[in-house]
């Protein structure tokens, strides 16, 4: 299975400041995926990260907000920008190891805005 | 656009067996998964369904009918570590990342 490192592990912020959070995998995948799991709620995808390519986002998810890099296979990072307490979530990154299609989540970060 | 509805909890004896149900809307389909989380933790991988049927692994079971855009999760022989969220998921469309449903929430009691 594929190991997945997410900093920081959890986080408590001041509203209007920015947040990056990074996620490393143990081997070279193609692309990388980031959601957000507000409390109780199911997991929502923010974007698709491709390394060498601009992230692709979800509806109601824009760049601005959430930029996003991706230098390497292995690496990348998402940062939460200008946060508000609606941003208060646990965002986890994740890939597809093989071609099983097994989705394989880091631990997650999970972001308090005061 | 897609949609995936699946009850939002379930309550079940020590072992029982429980069935988890998941209805689903999407415009290309490549698939039905499951995934389990505990509370404070990462979801983890059960199943997934690419072809209509049962695929059993261990205590887990997964159903999918594809004509009637259906699928289930089987818990048999229900244990307190059972106790978790159950979400199942389809591929977006782009055919990439995981659309998942609002999750079950599983309560096991002696």
């Amino acid at each position: 299975s594929a190991v997945i490192s997410q900093k920081p592990s959890r986080d408590i912020c001041q509203r209007g400041t920015s947040l990056t959070i990074q996620c490393q995998v143990d081997s070279q995948v193609t692309m990388m995926f980031w959601y957000r799991q507000q409390p109780g709620q199911s997991l929502t995808l923010i974007a698709t990260a491709n390394q060498g390519s601009e992230a692709t986002y979800e509806s109601g998810f824009v760049i601005d907000k959430f930029p996003i890099s991706r230098p390497n296979l292995t690496f990348s990072t998402l940062t939460v920008s200008n946060m508000s307490p609606e941003d208060s979530s646990i965002y986890l990154c994740s890939v597809y190891r093989d071609s099983t299609g097994e989705l394989f989540f880091g631990e997650g970060s999970r972001l308090t805005v005061l | 656009g897609q949609s995936l509805e699946q009850p939002s909890e379930v309550t079940a004896v020590e072992g029982a067996i429980v069935q988890i149900n998941c209805t689903y809307q999407t415009s290309g389909f490549y698939g039905l998964s499951w995934y389990q989380q505990h509370d404070g933790g990462a979801p983890t991988f059960l199943s997934y369904n690419a072809l209509d049927g049962l695929e059993e692994t261990g205590r887990f079971s997964s159903f999918l009918s594809r004509s009637d855009s259906y699928g289930y999760l089987l818990l048999q022989e229900l244990q307190m570590k059972d106790s978790a969220s159950y979400f199942c998921a389809v591929r977006s469309n782009s055919g990439y990342a995981l659309n998942f449903g609002k999750g079950t929430s599983l309560l096991v009691t002696p």
